[in-house]
């Protein structure tokens, strides 16, 4: 049972323009939310969080917007940029452990 | 402040051998988490360590086991490898290891092919 999922495999966005990138989750234990960039062979790095007690955090261009009635959340990047282009991850975590689920990732591409 | 070490980076096995990974987390940083990624189940959860105690697991069969040393830093072992094993296995720091609201830090991971 995927409880985190992210239903775009890829995503593809001319630079300067927005990315949305978004994940749903099923259990509304997750009390908290992050967002992670991979490359291949190396490990996630941390962009953003969110907690559950709140519906947006913001970090310069990355902002992450939860929506917990619909049990999804969105990272948007604005301006994009071609460095951007990785896969991204987001994970959760529920109440008093520190056992991250990872969706299946989205890949993204910003093309100049 | 340096990062989370893993060593080795790269490691080739054969099947039914056994393999040791290290990680070194963040100074300061007291929780310790493995994970394992595979083309076909992405990322997954082994397991978690703080001050040297076993307080999350996942859905891996006993041949995975972990411990963790009083400066904190982590090892991981994988006894009689199966060629399923292969994989990139990533550790990850956090502070406090307490409840949820603490970000996770990984490090750059070991490659583990078993032939």
């Amino acid at each position: 049972d995927q409880q985190v999922k992210q239903n775009s495999p890829s995503l593809s966005v001319q630079e300067g323009r927005i990315s949305i990138l978004n994940c749903d989750y099923t259990n509304s234990m997750f009390d908290y939310f992050l967002w992670y960039k991979k490359y291949p062979a190396e490990g996630p790095t941390f962009l953003i969080s969110i907690s559950s007690i709140k519906d947006k955090n913001e970090d310069g261009r990355f902002t992450v917007f939860l929506n917990k009635s619909a049990k999804h959340l969105s990272l948007h990047i604005v301006p994009s940029q071609p460095g951007d282009s990785a896969v991204y991850f987001c994970a959760a975590s529920e109440i008093n452990t520190d056992k991250l689920i990872f969706g299946t990732g989205t890949r993204l591409q910003v093309f100049p | 402040k340096a990062g989370v070490t893993q060593t080795p980076r790269y490691l080739i096995k054969t099947r039914g051998q056994q393999v040791t990974l290290s990680c070194s987390p963040i100074s300061g940083h007291r929780s310790v988490s493995w994970y394992q990624q595979t083309p076909g189940q992405g990322l997954q959860f082994l397991f978690e360590y703080f001050s040297e105690t076993q307080r999350n697991k996942g859905n891996f069969p006993g041949r995975f086991s972990g411990r963790q040393f009083s400066n904190s830093r982590s090892e991981m072992n994988v006894s009689t490898l199966e060629l399923g094993d292969s994989a990139l296995y990533l550790c990850a720091s956090k502070k406090q290891g307490l409840a949820g609201g603490d970000t996770q830090y990984f490090g750059p991971g070991t490659r583990l092919t078993v032939l």
